[in-house]
């Protein structure tokens, strides 16, 4: 069955470096998606993603947080300058008739 | 309260009993979803019911919906140890294209052995 894969699974780095979270969503979706969950906490939305530009944003996703797709299959998400507060899972999510389907999730540790 | 809240936030039942997650939501919608998730690993999607439907069933789960009082429950039957993960309902307000799914604060179900 297809899936949505995420790379890295785990991802540590010093507060003010940029990191770059990678997502291969399944091959047929045309929208895609990052939400975040900090733990024990609830799902919150980041950005939408359909052809090739951002459909939505939340107040998160501010000018620090990227999105790209640079080629046919990979959907990428960059923090350009980290913080405390970014720590949590990050998912990507691709969708089919109205259903998410999410990849296993990068977890980022910012120290 | 925010768009999309179970009750309760935690739950624990003995197997093979039944468990009722609730959801509360403020907006209208298209349609309700409930998704499961395991410890560390991501969502899964478990049922969907559309905002013009009042009850749907998928095996061992049920799913109801009553759109005057903005809630939804999710019931699952005869439970199973694997069934110990975290349940959340996700609202939908748009309709094809472009949809922002908005997840609830989830409940953790513990089910003992």
């Amino acid at each position: 069955e297809p899936e949505v894969t995420q790379t890295p699974s785990h991802q540590v780095t010093q507060m003010g470096q940029e990191v770059i979270l990678r997502c291969v969503p399944i091959s047929n979706h045309l929208y895609f998606y990052w939400y975040r969950q900090i733990l024990g906490q609830k799902v919150e939305f980041l950005v939408s993603f359909y052809n090739n530009e951002i459909s939505e944003k939340s107040e998160i996703f501010d000018d620090q947080f990227s999105v790209e797709r640079p080629d046919g299959s990979n959907f990428t998400l960059k923090i350009r300058s980290t913080k405390l507060e970014d720590s949590a899972m990050y998912f990507c999510a691709s969708i089919q008739n109205e259903k998410l389907f999410f990849g296993s999730g990068t977890q980022l540790s910012v120290l | 309260s925010q768009q999309g809240e179970e009750d309760p936030q935690a739950l624990s039942i003995q197997e093979g009993e039944n468990a009722t997650m609730n959801c509360s939501y403020k907006t209208s919608i298209n349609n309700l979803q409930w998704y499961r998730q395991n410890s560390g690993r991501g969502l899964v999607h478990l049922i969907l019911i559309r905002s013009n439907e009042r009850e749907k069933h998928s095996g061992r789960l049920r799913v109801t919906l009553d759109t005057s009082k903005k809630s939804s429950s999710l019931l699952i039957t005869a439970s199973r140890a694997a069934d110990t993960a975290s349940y959340f309902c996700a609202t939908d307000a748009r309709n094809f294209g472009n949809e922002k799914l908005t997840f609830g604060t989830g409940t953790r179900l513990t089910i003992i052995p």
